[in-house]
């Protein structure tokens, strides 16, 4: 089963708009959550995070949200741009595993319409 | 600076055949990690270093699989006997400090099984 899901295999935004990026995850003791964006034929790079105390980080365009009550995080970038166009992973840590141990979900695809 | 490499980029072996595939880490970075990824998946966390020690196999499928980090920097993912079911991308990635969640991703190597 699961413990990290991305419902939505891809979204279709135009340039400018805000893309929204949603996870869900079923494990509680998860306490640290990461996004990482990929291109193709590259390996994932790590986009921003959040620690479970905090339910918003901002780092320019990018802003996490985390809803701990309801076991969801999502993603927004505003305004979207033809350059983020990429596959979004969401990933956690901490559910019992070692630290080391990334759980990541299964990616949603953006593109970014100019 | 140099990001992570992995060698080779593409394996094409014959089924019972053992692979060794390699990764070096960003210079310094104190830990290093090895994921497998199949076509529409995120990475699956396959086990972690922290120098040569390593923290955490438990995501090694089978005995088939082994890593080691001997002196701290390069490391081996060795698969012996390889089956069909082996065939994916397996990626490497490193981070500078024990305990850092934020993992820098090589361009992974993609292994076929025939």
């Amino acid at each position: 089963d699961q413990q990290v899901k991305q419902n939505s295999p891809s979204l279709s935004v135009q340039e400018g708009r805000i893309s929204i990026l949603n996870c869900d995850y079923t494990n509680s003791m998860f306490d640290y959550f990461l996004w990482y964006k990929k291109y193709p034929a590259e390996g994932p790079t790590f986009l921003i995070s959040i620690s479970s105390i905090k339910d918003k980080n901002e780092d320019g365009r990018f802003t996490v949200f985390l809803n701990k009550s309801a076991k969801h995080l999502s993603l927004h970038i505003v305004p979207s741009q033809p350059g983020d166009s990429a596959v979004y992973f969401c990933a956690a840590s901490g559910g019992g595993g070692s630290q080391g141990n990334l759980i990541f979900g299964k990616g949603t695809k953006l593109s970014v319409k100019p | 600076g140099a990001g992570v490499s992995q060698s080779p980029r593409y394996k094409v072996t014959k089924r019972g055949q053992d692979v060794a595939l390699r990764c070096d880490p960003i210079s310094g970075h104190v830990s290093l990690y090895w994921y497998r990824q199949a076509l529409g998946q995120g990475p699956e966390f396959l086990t972690y270093f922290n120098y040569e020690a390593q923290q955490d196999k438990s995501g090694l499928p089978n005995d088939r699989f082994s890593a080691e980090r001997p002196e701290g920097s390069i490391s081996t993912l060795t698969i012996q006997r390889t089956e069909q079911r082996d065939s994916a991308m397996y990626r490497c990635a490193s981070s500078p400090r024990a305990g850092s969640y934020e993992q820098y991703f090589g361009p992974g190597t993609r292994l076929t099984v025939t």
